[in-house]
């Protein structure tokens, strides 16, 4: 099966500049989610989708993070406008959302903010 | 809240030795615990996980114990060779939801 496309691979913005990214998940998968990967720490949870609603979004810096899951597929995570402190690797994945469901990763985005 | 705590950071063993990782979850209800195993530059990927019915599984060189009651869950990995260098991430369902805490990591060197 094709896996969870994420674009781009490679970011870098200055401090204040916007941001988005984008993923693809599995075909099929109703659950997706963002994590935040800061180098040398696991992945952060940001938020979770099932189909195109939101199912938890209490990690996720509202003030200045969004992201959007339209028809229930594709999904776009914003920042704006980035801290230095969003250096990170944000990677997506997706399940099939029932018990014992492990995720599929995306080869996630690095981002770095100067 | 729920937390995941793994040890050791970083681990280095010779080429055929075996290698343990523990973690421990502090929320009693979760159910699930997969680990995930993230090369350098890649995305992670799950190499096995266990369900709260089970206390073992296994398949070829790595297994997962977990002990409810301790709330104490553990990767091995025997007859160790240079391709299992990566960071691998233990993971703990919260329960209810089909998200997963993940550990901080724990960096594996096997050296040749």
């Amino acid at each position: 099966e094709a896996g969870v496309a994420q674009s781009p691979r490679y970011k870098i913005i200055e401090k204040r500049q916007s941001v988005a990214f984008w993923c693809n998940p599995i075909s099929g998968h109703a659950t997706l989610y963002w994590y935040q990967q800061i180098l040398g720490q696991g992945p952060k949870l940001l938020i979770q989708f099932q189909n195109n609603g939101v199912v938890d979004d209490s990690q996720l810096p509202k003030d200045r993070f969004s992201a959007e899951r339209l028809k229930g597929v594709d999904s776009t995570l914003k920042i704006q406008p980035a801290k230095l402190e969003d250096s990170a690797v944000y990677l997506c994945a997706s399940s099939l959302g029932g018990f014992g469901s492990g995720y599929t990763f995306g080869s996630g985005t690095r981002l770095t903010v100067v | 809240g729920e937390n995941v705590e793994q040890h050791p950071s970083t681990l280095s063993v010779q080429e055929g030795d075996s290698a343990v990782i523990k973690c421990t979850y502090s929320d009693s209800a979760s159910n699930y615990f997969p680990w995930y195993k993230q090369e350098l530059g890649k995305r992670p990927q799950l190499i096995i996980d266990i369900r709260s019915n089970v206390g073992e599984k296994k398949d070829q060189r790595i297994a997962v114990t977990l002990n409810k009651t301790a709330k104490h869950f553990s990767l091995h990995i025997t007859e160790t060779q240079p391709e299992d260098s990566a960071v691998y991430f233990c993971a703990a369902s919260i329960a209810g939801t089909y998200k997963y805490i993940f550990g901080t990591g724990t960096r594996l060197k096997v050296l040749a």
